[in-house]
C-alpha cells in the first residue's frame, strides 16, 4: 500500500487558482473513480471537498473542482482565498487486497 | 447534526493495548460504513482499518493487520477499534470518520471508500516507555 505522490507545496495570490496532482498506479487511481480530496487545516480534523474524482459534497464551494487523467488525478482551487491554506490530501480505493491508500499530503500557501 | 466522539486514546508501553471509541449521535449509525484513519505527528494521513454498516465485513491496513481490531455496537452506536501489540510507529492521532451513503430509486449503499463525509475531533495515542 504505497502512499499516493502529491507535490509538497503548492501556492497562488489571492484569486488565482492552484492545481494539484495525485498520482498513483493502475491499482488505484487508474482504475477506480473513488478518488477523494480532504482539506485539513492546522490542528483540525480533514475535511471532506471531493468526492468520486468530481463531486462535491454539499457547502463545498465550487471554487473546488476534481478530475482525472490515467493514473493522475487533480485538484484544482480556482478564485484563491486566504482560508483556503491548508493541507490537501488525495485518496483512492485501492481493490480489496490494497483497500485505501491516501496520498502524501500538498500544502497550499496563499501569498 | 451528525457528531462524532472518539475516546481513550493514551500513553501505552510498546506492546501494550490500548482500545479506542468512537461515539455517534443524529445518524441511523447502522446504516454507514465507518473508517479509522491516523495522523503521525507531523506527518500525513494514513487509513487504518473500516467495516460494514452491520460489522459483518472488516477491512485492515497491511501496516496494522494481525494487531488490530475494528468492531461496532450499533445498539450503541459505537465504533471501536481494539489495539494490540502496539508499536511506536503507532504513535499518532487516530480519528473516526463515517462514509457517505449513496442512494438510488430503490436503496442505498455505503462503503467505506465513497468518501469520508464527517470526522471526529480525533484522538492521541502515544506508544512509548
Amino acid at each position: 500500500q504505497s502512499a499516493l505522490t502529491q507535490p509538497p507545496s503548492a501556492s497562488g495570490s489571492p484569486g488565482q487558482s492552484v492545481t494539484i496532482s495525485c498520482t498513483g498506479t493502475n491499482s488505484d487511481v487508474g482504475v477506480y473513480n473513488y478518488v477523494s480530496w480532504y482539506q485539513q487545516h492546522p490542528g483540525k480534523a480533514p475535511k471532506l471537498m471531493i468526492y468520486e474524482v468530481s463531486k462535491r459534497p454539499s457547502g463545498v464551494p465550487d471554487r473546488f473542482s476534481g478530475s482525472k487523467s490515467g493514473n493522475t488525478a487533480s485538484l484544482t482551487v480556482s478564485g484563491l482565498q486566504a482560508e483556503d491554506e491548508a493541507d490537501y490530501y488525495c485518496s483512492s480505493y485501492a481493490g480489496s487486497n490494497n483497500n485505501y491508500v491516501f496520498g502524501t499530503g500538498t500544502t497550499v500557501t496563499v501569498l | 447534526e451528525v457528531q462524532l466522539l472518539e475516546s481513550g486514546g493514551g500513553l501505552v508501553q510498546p506492546g501494550g493495548s490500548l482500545r479506542l471509541s468512537c461515539a455517534a449521535s443524529g445518524l441511523t449509525f447502522n446504516s454507514y460504513a465507518m473508517n479509522w484513519v491516523r495522523q503521525a505527528p507531523g506527518t500525513g494521513l494514513e487509513w487504518v482499518s473500516a467495516i460494514s454498516g452491520s460489522g459483518g465485513s472488516t477491512y485492515y491496513a497491511d501496516s496494522v493487520k494481525g494487531r488490530f481490531t475494528i468492531s461496532r455496537d450499533n445498539s450503541k452506536n459505537t465504533l471501536y477499534l481494539q489495539m494490540n501489540s502496539l508499536r511506536a510507529e503507532d504513535t499518532a492521532i487516530y480519528y473516526c470518520a463515517k462514509a457517505r451513503r449513496v442512494c438510488s430509486s430503490t436503496s442505498c449503499y455505503t462503503y467505506y471508500y465513497y468518501g469520508m463525509d464527517v470526522w471526529g475531533q480525533g484522538t492521541t495515542v502515544t506508544v512509548s516507555s
